[in-house]
């Protein structure tokens, strides 16, 4: 079973307008991570926000927020006030066992924004 | 030079040739990461080093071969490669361990990648 979905290969959007980036997880450890990178043409990935399992709030930066649902198993992110500079892919990910050395990143396939004018 | 450096930015090779990948942080991480990124696939996991050794080898073919000297570096010497190993290769370091070091959540910072293309 895959550990990160994204099931939204493509979404468009218009200047000024709020999208919402869906992504499902499912692991069975307590402690973890979820993270949201963006990746644009040039290919570097930026990180952008993070939620930690035991936060209780929802994490914000900036024009980001995670929409964090636990019993769900939902961490989408809202991009607000869309600008053309959001076009890219954008990548869920997710980290299990909290703080454990050498961890990687599970990755989702990614969902690809664009912003029109 | 600040964050996370790959060179080279791209790479042509022949299916015979040897190549290796640079990878350095200025970031004074502990833990440093090989992906691959194919076309259409999410990123997949190569190597992992934590303290410059490996934690995580995640059944990578033989004619990949990492080598971490130390917590700054991280190579990738490529040999005989095969074309559907053409992919964007991303390196990625993070401080693992202690939270809240400097406002980090332990997030993977990565390099801009090597784009490979085996002919």
């Amino acid at each position: 079973a895959q550990k990160i979905t994204q099931t939204q290969p493509g979404m468009f959007v218009q200047e000024k307008e709020a999208v919402t980036l869906d992504c499902t997880y499912d692991t069975s450890d307590p402690s973890y991570g979820l993270f949201w990178y963006k990746q644009p043409s040039s290919g570097e990935m930026i990180f952008l926000i993070y939620q930690g399992s035991y936060d209780q709030q929802n994490a914000t930066e900036g024009r980001y927020s995670l929409n964090f649902q636990k019993a769900r198993k939902s961490a989408n992110l809202v991009i607000s006030a869309s600008q053309l500079g959001d076009s890219a892919m954008y990548f869920c990910a997710m980290r299990e066992g909290y703080n454990q050395a050498g961890t990687a990143l599970i990755f989702g396939k990614g969902t690809t924004l664009s912003v029109s004018s | 030079e600040t964050g996370v450096t790959q060179t080279p930015r791209h790479l042509v090779m022949g299916m015979t040739n040897k190549k290796s990948l640079k990878c350095e942080q200025h970031l004074g991480h502990n833990a440093m990461y090989w992906y691959k990124q194919s076309a259409k696939k999410p990123l997949e996991l190569m190597f992992v080093y934590s303290l410059e050794e490996r934690v995580e080898n995640n059944s990578v073919p033989s004619r990949f071969s990492p080598e971490c000297p130390n917590s700054s570096h991280l190579f990738l010497h490529l040999h005989t490669l095969q074309p559907e190993d053409s992919a964007l290769y991303l390196c990625a370091s993070s401080q693992d361990g202690d939270r809240d070091i400097m406002g980090s959540y332990n997030e993977q910072f990565f390099g801009p990648g090597t784009r490979l293309t085996v002919l």
